[in-house]
């Protein structure tokens, strides 16, 4: 089946740029979406169809799939975005729903 | 304003069906969309249980497929989940969300989710 790999943390001081990857053979080739959960919360889409944001995500975060990893980008990292972000795809060929491991962002 | 919202036992004894029932409120189940499961045993990530469109065109993880049942109940615009032979790996915490599929772009994902339900199963 296929996977999605994440790193397991990332770690950044408030204000700087956090790139969370998410790689996939030829993820390219697919759809990711991400999602953020904060912890005892239910997660939140922040990124649908590799780079849209839903209404009400701020504009600092970002993703880009050109090729592998994809990457959810959150700039100007704030306390309020210490959270685990998954990313997920669908794999067409087994009709099933994909997530990766999940990577937990610290704001130190 | 769209809300689901678990309901069900949160013990559950090994070997038996655990169900759960999702009520949503704000949006019509019959006007569309998929409504499904996922779960997320502690400490540990999200797993996709299921999703289904209609009461049709079922889709399921793999490795719980057997075990696994996602029914529609239109007139109380309430969905459910059923997972029998219940074992302590089956402990999690159970999401129920909405979901948006397109075959065209090969995408599926979900979009609002209830706030979670915990489901120990214990002897």
């Amino acid at each position: 089946s296929y996977v999605l790999t994440q790193p397991p943390s990332v770690s950044l001081a408030p204000g700087e740029t956090a790139r969370i990857t998410c790689g996939g053979n030829n993820i390219g080739l697919k759809t990711v979406h991400w999602y953020q959960q904060k912890p005892g919360q239910a997660p939140v889409l922040v990124i649908y169809y590799d780079s849209d944001r839903p209404s009400g995500i701020p504009e600092r975060f970002s993703g880009s799939n050109s090729g592998n990893p994809a990457t959810l980008t959150i700039s100007r990292v704030e306390a309020g975005d210490e959270a685990d972000y998954y990313c997920q795809v669908w794999d067409k060929n087994a009709d099933h729903l994909v997530f990766g491991g999940g990577t937990r962002l610290t704001v130190l | 304003q769209l809300q689901l919202q678990e309901s069900g036992p949160g013990l559950v004894k090994p070997s038996e069906t655990l169900s759960l029932t999702c009520t949503v409120s704000g949006y019509s189940i019959a006007s569309g969309y998929y409504w499904g499961w996922i779960r997320q045993p502690p400490g540990k990530g999200l797993e996709w249980i299921g999703s289904v469109y209609h009461s049709e065109s079922p889709y399921f993880n793999p490795s719980l497929k057997s075990r696994v049942t996602i029914s529609m109940d239109t007139s109380k615009n309430q969905f459910s989940l059923r997972l029998t032979s219940v074992t302590a790996a089956d402990t999690a915490v159970y999401y129920c969300a909405r979901a948006e599929y397109s075959s065209s772009l090969d995408a599926f994902y979900m979009d609002v989710w209830g706030k979670g339900t915990t489901v120990t199963v214990f002897s």
